[in-house]
């Protein structure tokens, strides 16, 4: 079976630009979940969502939103890019009520220049 | 001071040594314990989870959980160099409805040398 696919697998952007970010989970997977990680850090927790439903949100800003599609698939966006949003972006699936089973995709590396 | 506290290392140890990888925590809430291996330029990849006190073996790798003291361990042993990467400790509150969010740690970043 196939793991977590993210695309793409790198990105360059300037500051000011938008980038949409994809992933898509596990087959039987219905939650997908972000996390950002700057290098040297651990993943900081960005969204969850359910059933194409936001389960939460971490500390970040309003430029960060996210949407999942009906096939379970979601996309990150990400507008009015700086320099600090340069990091690891992971995508995470698991089964219901399973968060001490989530499976992290091989990420999106974007950088801001 | 954050959640989850973990020495970033990074950490060099001869082929075939037992390696301790350690994290603590301020939370008394969190209920699942993970710990991810990271290589280079990869995603984590899951190693194991404990969701309450005591050990749990995998092979080489034996997690421990004290929450009395909020520390979390994992064990490897007869380390490898395939076992040099990142190591993240995770650790989550039990969650039937809202978010289920992994609160990680800095990561340790282990070289076993052949």
């Amino acid at each position: 079976d196939a793991g977590v696919t993210q695309s793409p697998t790198h990105l360059i952007k300037t500051r000011g630009q938008h980038v949409t970010l994809r992933c898509s989970p596990i087959s039987g997977h219905k939650s997908v979940s972000w996390y950002q990680q700057v290098l040297g850090q651990g993943p900081q927790f960005i969204f969850q969502y359910y059933e194409k439903e936001e389960r939460g949100r971490g500390n970040f800003p309003d430029r960060f939103s996210a949407r999942q599609f009906p096939n379970y698939s979601s996309e990150l966006n990400v507008n009015a890019l700086l320099l600090g949003d340069s990091a690891l972006y992971l995508c995470a699936s698991s089964l219901e009520g399973r968060q001490e089973t989530q499976y992290f995709g091989p990420g999106t590396r974007l950088l801001v220049l | 001071q954050k959640e989850v506290e973990q020495d970033p290392g990074p950490l060099s140890v001869p082929e075939g040594a037992i390696v301790s990888l350690n994290c603590t925590y301020s939370n008394s809430a969190f209920q699942y314990f993970m710990w991810y291996r990271q290589y280079s330029r990869k995603g984590p990849e899951l190693l194991m989870y404990t969701y309450s006190s005591g050990n749990k073996e995998d092979g080489r790798f034996t997690a421990q959980v004290d929450k009395s003291s909020k520390y979390i361990s994992l064990f490897i042993r007869d380390s490898q160099p395939s076992d040099s990467a990142t190591y993240l400790c995770a650790m989550s509150v039990v969650r039937l409805q809202g978010a289920q969010k992994l609160v990680f740690g800095q990561g340790t970043r282990l070289t076993i040398n052949p």
